[in-house]
């Protein structure tokens, strides 16, 4: 039972590049959700998803973009790195809103 | 502006001693509570939850106590153990969002 997978793991990009972090959920969950985590600062909700075809942004989604095409798949895009994203980002999901959130394993980014 | 305060940013305790994390929030559409638990190099993980009509759930060592009218919520570990030393973070749901506090780092010593 995979559960929530997050690839890559490691990244370093340089400064203006951009990539996609990918996560997949095997749950069959309605609720996506992506985090940035920061010492001393927690998570902070980047922008989440109540099901296939609908985003939201959360607290902090300037420099990032989203899609949710299918159930399973809920990817985030950096355009134009800047080391200001430099993080480790979680994707996480959950049967609905007041449910268990189950998280993957995260990715590390550096942006140098 | 965080919408949920939690303190203190670290904390440590004794083996066998009381650890006590706390948390505010100040947007009373938050209806359901929850902490999570995180191990290094491990992604969060549920550790018990509570809904604002309840003031106290028990989970084995784990109690979270909830005062509605004060919008402040706890979390106890009764007889703290070195395998609790981990990160812990309070959260709060409103609808299809997900927030969370900015964590506490336990460590607990034989």
């Amino acid at each position: 039972n995979a559960g929530v997978t997050q690839t890559p793991k490691f990244r370093i990009l340089k400064i203006g590049q951009s990539m996609t972090l990918q996560c997949t959920q095997d749950m069959n969950h309605n609720y996506m959700y992506w985090y940035r985590q920061d010492p001393g600062m927690g998570l902070k909700l980047i922008y989440y998803s109540v099901g296939a075809g609908i985003t939201d942004k959360g607290e902090v989604p300037n420099g990032y973009n989203v899609s949710r095409s299918t159930t399973e798949d809920f990817p985030l895009r950096l355009e134009l790195a800047a080391p200001s994203q430099t993080s480790v980002y979680f994707c996480a999901s959950s049967y609905s809103r007041a449910t268990e959130a189950f998280f993957g394993q995260g990715t590390r980014l550096t942006v140098v | 502006q965080q919408q949920v305060k939690q303190s203190p940013q670290s904390l440590i305790v004794q083996k066998g001693g009381i650890s006590i994390i706390n948390c505010a929030y100040e947007n009373t559409a938050f209806d359901y509570f929850p902490w999570y638990q995180q191990f290094p190099g491990k992604g969060p993980a549920l550790l018990i939850a509570i809904r604002p009509d309840v003031s106290e759930k028990k989970e084995g060592r784990f109690t979270i106590s909830f005062n509605k009218s004060a919008k402040q919520f706890s979390l106890h570990i009764m007889d703290s153990q070195p395998g609790d030393s981990a990160t812990y973070f309070c959260a709060a749901s409103k609808p299809d969002k997900l927030i969370f506090g900015t964590g506490t780092r336990l460590q607990v010593f034989p």
